[in-house]
């Protein structure tokens, strides 16, 4: 049984530019949910998938947005990039939504 | 607005002795908390959860107590162990089950 894989694990983008984040949620699972920590704080809340669509946002921005595949992996994209987005992206996966939520190691995004 | 709070940035415990971590929250509509342990370099690992139904929840050497009174709940580890050094995130979830919230975290040093 695989685990939650993110790719990559680092990544280095200029202000203004657009990136996407993978995760592969962990086999069995059909639930994702997206954080992001930033330095000395806890994950905060992005959005969270089920079975393909949004069914649950925090306080981010519309130039946060996601997908999830019909396999359950999931894509984040971030566009016009600014610098305060520089942190962890975590990704995590449950069976159900209202389970225990496994994570991955995360992908640290700087943005210069 | 922090919603789960975790007052201690860090603790130290020595080896043997027990390991005290404090939360609170101000939610009255959480109905779910969890524990995660989270080591450098990997995404946070599940400890331990509870209902607000309960008031205490054991697994081996960790154990959960909630206050619901006093929107207070705590992670005892005994006894604690170099390996369990990390850092602990509270995190609650509303009755709706998609969002689940973070304290900042409290790093534990467990000394030889």
């Amino acid at each position: 049984e695989t685990g939650v894989t993110q790719s990559p694990t680092h990544l280095i983008k200029t202000r203004g530019q657009q990136v996407t984040l993978r995760c592969s949620s962990q086999s069995g699972h059909n639930t994702v949910s997206w954080y992001q920590q930033a330095l000395g704080q806890g994950p905060q809340f992005i959005f969270q998938y089920y079975r393909e669509e949004e069914n649950g946002r925090g306080n981010f921005p519309p130039r946060f947005s996601g997908l999830q595949f019909p396999n359950y992996s999931s894509e984040l994209n971030v566009n016009a990039l600014e610098l305060d987005d520089s942190a962890l992206y975590l990704c995590a996966s449950s069976s159900q939504m209202n389970t225990e939520a496994f994570f991955g190691q995360g992908t640290r995004l700087t943005v210069v | 607005d922090q919603q789960v709070k975790q007052n201690s940035p860090s603790l130290s415990v020595q080896e043997g002795r027990i390991s005290i971590l404090n939360c609170d929250y101000t939610n009255s509509m959480f109905d779910y908390f969890l524990w995660y342990k989270k080591y450098p370099a990997e995404g946070p690992t599940f400890l331990i959860s509870i209902s607000s139904i309960k008031d205490k929840n054991e697994d081996g050497r960790f154990t959960v107590f909630l206050n619901k009174s006093a929107k207070h709940l705590s992670l005892h580890i005994v006894p604690s162990q170099p390996g369990d050094s990390a850092v602990y995130f509270c995190a609650a979830r509303d009755t709706g089950g998609f969002k689940t919230i973070f304290g900042a975290g409290t790093r534990l040093f467990v000394k030889a």
